[in-house]
């Protein structure tokens, strides 16, 4: 049965760090794994997705990596600003039936 | 391009009281998910549908929980009896599967508290 691990589950950093979100998985059989954010009161937003097959995916100031073989995935996100305050979630898809299982997130606060 | 639609946003219900909630997903989109999400914890994954099929509902409590998706395209989850744990987000999301990455594509969520 797959499981998600996410840590730290809370991070308060200032304003300009460069910072990384880790998040494990027990099952390596993956069809991809994505990074969403979530707002107070939101959705989930697609943040990014990374194949099987990739090691990493950038986009903008993130950057995702993917180590298949030890089930693992940071986020990074380079230059933080407050408006990154937000929970980042981590979820894999596994192969045949695609079922997408979650982390329980990281809450990030960005101090000004 | 439309996004996932949910509603009701906000629902108060009293404990063996019954609701409804409905989602349409973004056009074209062949896989529709229903999400439990607890305060302070990642969705669950209630229901998964491909078209108006039934790919896993492992997790749903059948005994309560019921959900439609009717001509494959939106979807009804309906809960009866409500129980004060049923005091939760459900997120609908639906994603194009064969599309790019499969990325999944989520509704804002209708906000349950059953008192």
């Amino acid at each position: 049965k797959q499981e998600v691990t996410q840590i730290p589950a809370a991070l308060s950093v200032p304003e300009g760090e460069n910072l990384v979100l880790n998040c494990s998985f027990t099952d390596s059989a993956i069809y991809n794994l994505q990074w969403f954010r979530q707002d107070p009161g939101k959705g989930l937003t697609s943040l990014l997705l990374i194949q099987s097959s990739q090691r990493e995916q950038t986009s903008g100031r993130l950057n995702a990596s993917l180590d298949k073989s030890s089930g693992r995935s940071t986020l990074y996100i380079a230059a933080s600003q407050p408006g990154d305050s937000a929970t980042y979630l981590c979820a894999v898809t596994n192969t045949g039936g695609f079922k997408t299982i979650f982390g329980a997130g990281t809450r990030l606060f960005v101090k000004a | 391009e439309a996004g996932v639609a949910q509603s009701p946003r906000y629902k108060i219900i009293e404990k063996r009281q019954s609701v409804a909630f409905w989602c349409n997903p973004i056009s074209g989109h062949a896989t529709l998910y229903w999400y439990q999400q607890i305060l302070g914890q990642g969705p669950k994954l209630l229901i998964q549908f491909q078209n108006n099929g039934v790919v896993d509902d492992s997790q749903l409590p059948k005994d309560r929980f019921s959900a439609e998706r009717l001509k494959g395209v939106d979807s009804t989850l309906k809960i009866q009896p409500a129980k004060l744990e049923d005091s939760a987000v459900y997120l609908c999301a639906s994603s194009a599967l064969g599309g790019p990455g499969n990325t999944i594509y989520f509704g804002e969520g209708s906000w349950l508290t059953v008192v």
